[in-house]
């Protein structure tokens, strides 16, 4: 089945700093979505992005569709403490019933 | 506009027993998905349905668990005979069709704890 790998695994950042985490595939995928997820609840969607090349902002956020299909980043830039979670990248292909999980990248963000 | 809403969101079973996690999708969304979450892990997919259709169950292990979404009422995912390994952050999410441009909707989980 695809894997998707995601890194870092965890980052330690400063309130104010840019952050950058990645996830790559080693199949295509039609859609690409990040999700973010708090201690205690469900992933919450952050940017679903569905064209090759395709360039997505929400607020501080920003994400790409990687021209090959296979990969997909997510920036959060100007970081603040409540920015603290889990991201996960997912990915589908097109007319698959289910989405594959990157395994997460812990986010901390010391005032 | 209600979300995704799942319960019990925490449930406790001991070895043998049986778990049933109810989930009922947003207003109007039909299509609903069933994860599993271990601990440092990401989100593993079971099972696929639309209302009173099972559409893929190909992620959901072969013996102990099923899912159904009746016609009326919230969908069910029962795991028969609970053991130890069974404990993980379960995820219902939902969407309002299926293939691409699919955004799935997730729900709080419910957290099963076997004893």
């Amino acid at each position: 089945g695809q894997q998707l790998n995601q890194s870092p695994q965890s980052m330690f950042i400063q309130e104010g700093e840019d952050v950058s985490m990645n996830c790559t595939s080693s199949s295509i995928f039609n859609t690409w979505l990040w999700y973010k997820q708090e201690p205690g609840e469900g992933p919450v969607l952050l940017i679903a992005l569905y064209k090759a090349g395709e360039l997505t902002s929400n607020g501080r956020l920003t994400a790409q569709f990687g021209i090959t299909r296979k990969d997909s980043f997510l920036n959060i830039s100007a970081s603040i403490p409540s920015d603290v979670g889990i991201y996960f990248c997912a990915g589908q292909m097109y007319n698959n019933n289910d989405m594959r999980f990157g395994a997460g990248t812990r986010l901390t963000v010391k005032p | 506009n209600a979300g995704v809403m799942q319960n019990p969101r925490h449930l406790v079973r001991r070895r043998g027993q049986e778990a049933r996690l109810r989930c009922s999708p947003m207003k109007g969304h039909s299509h609903v998905y069933w994860y599993r979450q271990l601990p440092e892990e990401g989100l593993k997919f079971m099972v696929y349905l639309q209302k009173e259709n099972i559409i893929d169950e190909s992620g959901m292990p072969k013996e102990r668990f099923s899912a159904e979404f009746p016609k009326e009422g919230p969908s069910i995912l029962r795991i028969q005979q609970v053991v130890r390994g069974d404990s993980a952050a379960y995820f219902c999410a939902s969407s309002p069709r299926q293939g691409a441009n699919n955004e799935q909707f997730f729900g709080p989980g419910t957290r099963l704890t076997v004893l």
